[in-house]
């Protein structure tokens, strides 16, 4: 195994800005995990995938924000029109059948 | 509604000497269990987890966290801190195999000095 690739590992951006990150999960796992985490805070939930199937999405996740699996491998997660709230470290994990997720370094998030 | 608590922001404890990082749990039905690590700049690494069986399970790096259901704990343990232990854990708890988000705690930053 490779490990949970994330790009690009850092980010700065102005507000009402549009960005896009991209993580590509452990080879052969089905399932693919996007988390939040602020300073100070454990990683929050944001959304969920089974191969190209998002199955579950938190309401943390405003319209502002949307995920993609196109082809059930790597994911994307775009963030329009970003805020300074929006400023994070996201986190990617991904899982095979089993109960243990895997976490990419992340991409850290930085709007002025 | 499931949660988790991490009561103690930070540990501080002397290389060589036992340590302990404290979690306990809320959930509805039967609790999967995980503690992470995470090195500044960094992404979570796995360290181990609880599903079913023994009560005390056992990690990467030496580490071990004991299952008490009637405490709903699930506290991290070593017998002998090292300096490189230094970092942020975390603790995680998913509602059995139907759930699907890792719900995570505040975080514990250990301090291990020389």
């Amino acid at each position: 195994d490779t490990g949970v690739s994330q790009n690009p590992r850092h980010k700065i951006t102005k507000r009402g800005q549009n960005v896009t990150f991209r993580c590509d999960p452990i080879s052969e796992h089905n399932r693919l995990y996007w988390y939040r985490q602020t300073l100070g805070q454990g990683p929050e939930f944001l959304t969920y995938f089974q191969n190209e199937a998002q199955l579950e999405k938190s309401r943390l996740l405003s319209d502002r924000f949307s995920a993609e699996r196109p082809k059930g491998s790597f994911s994307t997660l775009e963030i329009q029109r970003t805020e300074q709230g929006d400023s994070a470290m996201y986190l990617c994990a991904s899982r095979r059948g089993g109960d243990t997720q895997y976490f990419g370094p992340g991409t850290r998030l930085t709007v002025l | 509604a499931q949660s988790v608590a991490q009561p103690e922001d930070q540990v501080n404890v002397a290389e060589g000497n036992p340590l302990t990082v404290k979690c306990t749990y809320s959930v509805s039905g039967n609790p999967y269990l995980f503690w992470y690590v995470q090195y500044p700049n960094r992404g979570l690494q796995f360290l181990l987890k609880y599903i079913t069986g023994d009560n005390l399970v056992k990690g990467s790096y030496g580490f071990e966290a004991e299952f008490n259901k009637s405490q709903t704990s699930f506290h991290l343990k070593k017998p002998s801190a090292l300096v490189s232990d230094s970092a942020l854990y975390f603790c995680a708890v998913m509602e059995d195999q139907a759930g699907t988000a890792l719900i995570f705690g505040k975080g514990t930053t250990l301090s291990v000095s020389s």
